[in-house]
Formats: structure tokens, C-alpha cells, sequence
């Protein structure tokens, strides 16, 4: 079946531009995740969607990183007024849910890869 | 806090030799889960294994193999007889019952030559 599904596979931007990076879940997984890559940081969370529920937000860097799940499926991760440490890879997950048991194993996309001038 | 530490930032072996990966975490959770994720030259994170903190049973696929200890809280993975195909960027992961996301090691790059 299909994996996860991130678009585009990069994108360069000019410093102050907005960037929407998009991302399709494995069908059927109710959970999703990003995540940003980069090399000072290594993997960090930024959001959480688990079905109707309130995202949590808390790995949100600042309020330029703002994302969305429209029909609890596919999620756009928006960055305004890029600057250059926002360049990073940056990763989406899903799982089937998020509780006991392997329904919680997080299946990541290829990634978009973020490269701010 | 949650940690994960892969003390090791990069390995370099010879086909056929075995390597092991050490990773040790912290949490004050009893319940916790942790993954180990390969992240080949192509970028994408593979996942590999997960295993819950009352299952102390190791675990081998194949050539590969996990000792998870809670005595030293480590979860570590071996590799027996070393392709290249193995070389990539390992990652461990650590996720309490009540969190949502994965708490990522800094990754272990294995380099194997032939």
C-alpha cells in the first residue's frame, strides 16, 4: 500500500516568503505528526493531530509555524515570514493511533527539504 | 525528562564484521515505548522495531538483533555480518505512555566498506 507522502521534495524560498509544505498520511491512520531535521538540532516535534481532538502544538517553534488537518486526513504545515534557521528537512508521521500497542508506530514520508536564501 | 543518547555519532566497519548500537534513555515513566528508525542516503526514516518497557524479551529479525536491559536503561541493536546496504543513520526512540511524540537520539552513522 502507500506510504505517507510529503510535497514538494524541496523547496527554496526567499528570506520573508511563505512556504505551505503539504503532507498525505498512510490511509486509514487517524494520527499525524511533523517533524523538523535539521543538523544543530537533530529530529524535533513540532504538532500532533490525533482525529476531531485539538492538536498539540507544543513543539511549535514560534507563532510563524502554524498547520492544519483538513477532513482528518491530509495536513499543510505553513511557515510565514521564512527566515534562514528555518531551513531544515522537515518530516511528517502517521500512525493508526496514538495508544498501547503497535498501533502507535509512527510511519514517516520522505520529507520536504526547506532551503531558506 | 525524556532523553535518548547515542553516545556513538559515527561507526565505520568492513563487510561481514558485526557492530552493535548503543543507545541508553531516561524517563520516569514505568509504561514507556521505545523505536529504533534507519534513515538511509535517500532520506527516508525506515522503521525497524518498537518495544514496549514491560517486554524485556530480545528480539532478532534476521541480522539484526535488540537487547533491551531496563537494569541500564539501553536498548541496543546489533548488526550481524555487515552489508553496505547497511550504511545509513540509525536513530533511536523513546515515547512515554502519556506523550505523543517520538524523543529522537542524535543518531549513530554506520559506514560499511567493502
Amino acid at each position: 500500500g502507500a506510504g505517507v507522502s510529503q510535497s514538494p521534495s524541496n523547496k527554496v524560498t526567499e528570506k520573508g516568503k511563505d512556504v505551505e509544505l503539504r503532507c498525505d498520511p498512510i490511509s486509514g491512520h487517524t494520527a499525524l505528526y511533523w517533524y523538523r531535521q535539521s543538523l544543530g538540532q537533530g529530529l524535533e516535534f513540532l504538532i500532533y493531530f490525533q482525529g476531531n481532538s485539538a492538536p498539540d502544538k507544543s513543539g511549535l517553534p514560534s507563532d510563524r509555524f502554524s498547520a492544519e488537518r483538513t477532513g482528518g486526513s491530509v495536513s499543510t504545515l505553513t511557515i510565514q515570514r521564512t527566515q534562514q534557521e528555518d531551513s531544515a528537512v522537515y518530516l511528517c508521521a502517521s500512525s493508526l493511533a496514538r495508544t498501547s500497542g503497535s498501533t502507535d508506530t509512527q510511519y514517516f514520508g520522505p520529507g520536504t527539504r526547506l532551503t531558506v536564501l | 525528562a525524556q532523553k535518548v543518547t547515542q553516545a556513538q555519532t559515527e561507526i565505520s566497519v568492513v563487510e561481514k564484521e558485526d557492530v552493535t548500537l548503543d543507545c541508553v534513555y531516561e524517563t520516569r515513566d514505568t509504561t514507556y515505548y521505545l523505536f529504533w528508525y534507519k534513515q538511509p542516503p535517500s532520506g527516508e526514516l525506515v522503521f525497524l522495531i518498537r518495544r514496549n518497557s514491560f517486554d524485556e524479551q530480545n528480539e532478532i529479525s534476521g541480522r539484526y538483533s535488540w537487547n533491551f536491559q531496563k537494569s541500564t536503561s539501553s536498548f541496543n541493536f546489533t548488526i550481524t555480518a555487515s552489508q553496505v546496504v547497511d550504511s545509513a543513520v540509525y536513530f533511536c526512540a523513546l515515547r512515554d505512555q502519556a506523550g505523543t511524540a517520538l524523543i529522537f537520539g542524535k543518531g549513530t552513522t554506520l559506514s560499511v566498506s567493502s
